[in-house]
């Protein structure tokens, strides 16, 4: 079964620094997908960012980044130039195959950007 | 992007009573669509699978007689609580694959149902 674990519940940080958000997860499976999601205080899920297992190169969007380590099944989060729109809970999620398969998420850890 | 429309956002209902949510796809076909559940502060926890044009698969622990699930279209899957109760009161997620596109997984905006 997969697994997906964030060992940090809560975690705040002045505004305009960066941030690092660990996520680690347990898979037999070599081929595999891995996503950061963010919800805000409306809830609403929105795609941070998305790392093919098959890809070496770490993903990145404008301020966020991801240091995916393979062997160490660890797959963190960093964001750079944090802002006040960053407070949120950030959920890390796996999937093996796309299609019918669901998603497995982590418990979350929840973000606070301190003006 | 891909839009996925969750309705209603907010119901309150009468404990007994059954309420009926809403997933549609606006852009993209989706021949399978998810129903999360979210408790205050907590993940979202997977309830069921459902699969248009047939039945849909539940998460053990989920009955499937209370959360009543119907993908009768490529665009649209619903969720009907069934005699509803105060301890269904939750926050309910449901999000759909568009395979088309790089995001993966798009989320409707939820739904808080409140019982009273």
């Amino acid at each position: 079964a997969q697994t997906v674990t964030q060992s940090q519940p809560e975690m705040s940080v002045q505004e305009a620094e960066t941030v690092t958000l660990s996520c680690t997860y347990d898979t037999s499976e070599s081929n595999y997908y891995l996503f950061w999601y963010k919800q805000p205080p409306s809830r609403q899920m929105i795609l941070v960012i998305r790392q093919e297992a098959y890809k070496q190169q770490n993903a990145t969007e404008n301020r966020f980044s991801v240091n995916f380590q393979k062997a160490a099944k660890s797959f963190s989060l960093k964001i750079s130039d944090s802002q006040l729109g960053d407070t949120a809970m950030y959920f890390c999620a796996f999937i093996v195959n796309f299609g019918n398969e669901k998603l497995t998420f982590g418990t979350g850890t929840r973000l606070t950007i301190i003006p | 992007g891909a839009v996925v429309s969750q309705h209603p956002s907010r119901v309150i209902c009468k404990s007994g009573t059954s309420v009926k949510i809403e997933c549609r796809s606006l852009d993209f076909q989706a021949t399978t669509m998810f129903w999360y559940r979210q408790f205050p502060k907590q993940s979202l926890m997977l309830m069921a699978t459902s699969n248009e044009g047939s039945k849909a698969t539940y998460e053990q622990g989920v009955e499937k007689d209370k959360f009543l699930i119907n993908h009768a279209s490529l665009t649209l899957s619903t969720l009907t609580v069934t005699s509803a109760h105060p301890e269904d009161s939750s926050f309910y997620i449901c999000s759909a694959r568009d395979g088309g596109r790089r995001n993966g997984y798009t989320f409707g905006s939820g739904t808080r149902l409140t019982v009273v």
